[in-house]
């Protein structure tokens, strides 16, 4: 069954990095498109970043446009999310998801990044 | 990149049938029939429901079906359960590999 498990969440200040992993299990990684979608306390989901099976083009969200960066080492099976100059409004649960076509079939728990000083 | 707009909230009684309404502009609803809708209960993950606007993934029960018309897109629960009581959102494809989320939809099953 497919597996995605989230790690690297935690607390930074503002103007700090982080990157989270993400552990994929359970089907082909090398053939999917892969996602990560946040969700602020209490709020809506808002998609963040998309990077194309083989790591070839990625796309971004304008709100973390030039300060986060996602890829993927597919011989791993793991995505990653780099995310530099945080700002308090990037807190949220961070989720790693696999993409179908043109949905997000595939949903990890979660990990929660809290930006605070 | 701005959300697509959801009701707030819906409410319905057990049995009955509610529709939820995700309108969007020509960049992404309206530009692609490419909705899909999301069902999240408290504490949990997004699981999608319908894909492609009207598609439901095997083992989701038919009493979810999606539609669009225009610029709106829309989910009906039909026959509404308890456990339906969650937030729902719908996702359009808004084009160059990017997608926009609706504001999401708490329904409530009185």
């Amino acid at each position: 069954q497919v597996q995605l498990v989230e790690s690297g969440g935690g607390v930074v200040q503002p103007g700090g990095s982080l990157r989270l992993s993400c552990a994929a299990s359970g089907f082909i990684f090398s053939n999917y498109g892969m996602h990560w979608v946040r969700q602020a306390p209490g709020k809506g989901l808002e998609w963040v970043t998309f990077i194309r099976y083989d790591g070839s083009s990625q796309h971004y969200a304008y709100s973390v446009k030039g300060r986060f960066t996602i890829s993927r080492d597919n011989s791993k099976t793991t995505l990653y999310l780099q995310m530099n100059s945080l700002r308090v409004e990037d807190t949220a649960v961070y989720y790693c998801v696999k993409g179908h076509d043109y949905d997000l079939d595939y949903w990890g728990q979660g990990t929660l990044v809290t930006v605070s000083s | 990149q701005s959300a697509l707009t959801q009701p707030a909230s819906v409410s319905g009684s057990p049995g009955q049938s509610i529709a939820i309404s995700c309108t969007g502009t020509t960049s992404d609803v309206g530009g692609y029939d490419y909705v899909s809708w999301y069902q999240q209960h408290p504490g949990k993950a997004p699981k999608v429901i319908i894909y492609d606007v009207s598609k439901r993934p095997s083992g989701v029960s038919n009493r979810f079906s999606g539609s669009k018309s225009g610029y709106t897109a829309s989910l009906t629960i039909s026959g509404l359960q308890a456990d339906d009581e969650a937030d729902y959102y719908c996702c359009s494809y808004a084009g160059s590999s990017t997608y926009v989320f609706g504001t999401g939809t708490k329904v409530t099953v009185l």
